[in-house]
């Protein structure tokens, strides 16, 4: 297992614009997560999959994020309409429903809007 | 929203020194705390998962340690070296959600040969 891979590393795009972001988890992995990370902020929680339900969406998020995971296996996270606000590291993480291994993250999407 | 503070925000060591942060977060319905690693231009790294008042957890020269009902940690690194330059996340759980943490900012550490 290659661990968590989130594609792309990098996404420049234009104001107004749609974008998608992938990730693939570690296989036996049930729960994928979501978290932004801006300068100088620790990861904030965006939403998270139990195979393939959404058990959460943060209430801070708007509704231009989707995030889904159909086959309860890779998840895309899609922002409709971007805002330079949205600028940020878009980080993917998967973890067993148990709490002792914690998360393994993926290297993370930076978001670029200009 | 429950807030997890963590101090101080960045230090700067010489390789050889000792050093501590500190991760502060609300005590009550308290379920479980990891921390974080995280080096430039990498993912962070999990060190360590603590559950009960008083835990202690040691990874090299690493330690944590773990008081759940003042509600705080502190993460210990004993003769800092260059590579252990990065960010160190701590996030906490609770029960009232205790399928996702919740980060504090982290602190990052700069260790100068």
């Amino acid at each position: 297992d290659t661990g968590v891979s989130q594609n792309p590393r990098h996404k420049i795009t234009k104001r107004g614009q749609n974008v998608t972001f992938r990730c693939d988890p570690i296989s036996e992995h049930n729960r994928l997560y979501w978290y932004r990370q801006t300068l100088g902020q620790g990861p904030e929680f965006l939403t998270y999959f139990q195979n393939e339900a959404q058990l959460e969406k943060s209430r801070l998020l708007s509704d231009r994020f989707s995030a889904e995971r159909p086959k309860g296996s890779f998840s895309t996270l899609e922002i409709q309409r971007t805002e330079q606000g949205d600028s940020a590291m878009y980080l993917c993480a998967s973890g067993r429903g148990v709490d002792n291994y914690g998360y393994t993250f993926g290297s993370g999407t930076r978001l670029t809007v200009v | 929203i429950l807030n997890v503070e963590q101090s101080p925000q960045s230090l700067h060591v010489q390789e050889g020194d000792s050093t501590n942060f500190t991760c502060s977060f609300p005590s009550s319905n308290f379920y479980a705390l990891h921390w974080y690693r995280w080096e430039t231009a990498k993912s962070p790294e999990a060190l360590f998962v603590m559950t009960l008042n008083g835990d202690e957890k040691k990874k090299g020269r690493i330690s944590a340690t773990l008081n759940t009902k003042e509600g705080y940690s502190y993460l210990y690194i004993k003769g800092s070296q260059p590579e252990d330059s990065a960010t160190y996340l701590c996030a906490p759980k609770w029960n009232t959600n205790a399928g996702k943490s919740t980060f504090g900012d982290g602190t990052t550490l700069t260790v100068k040969p």
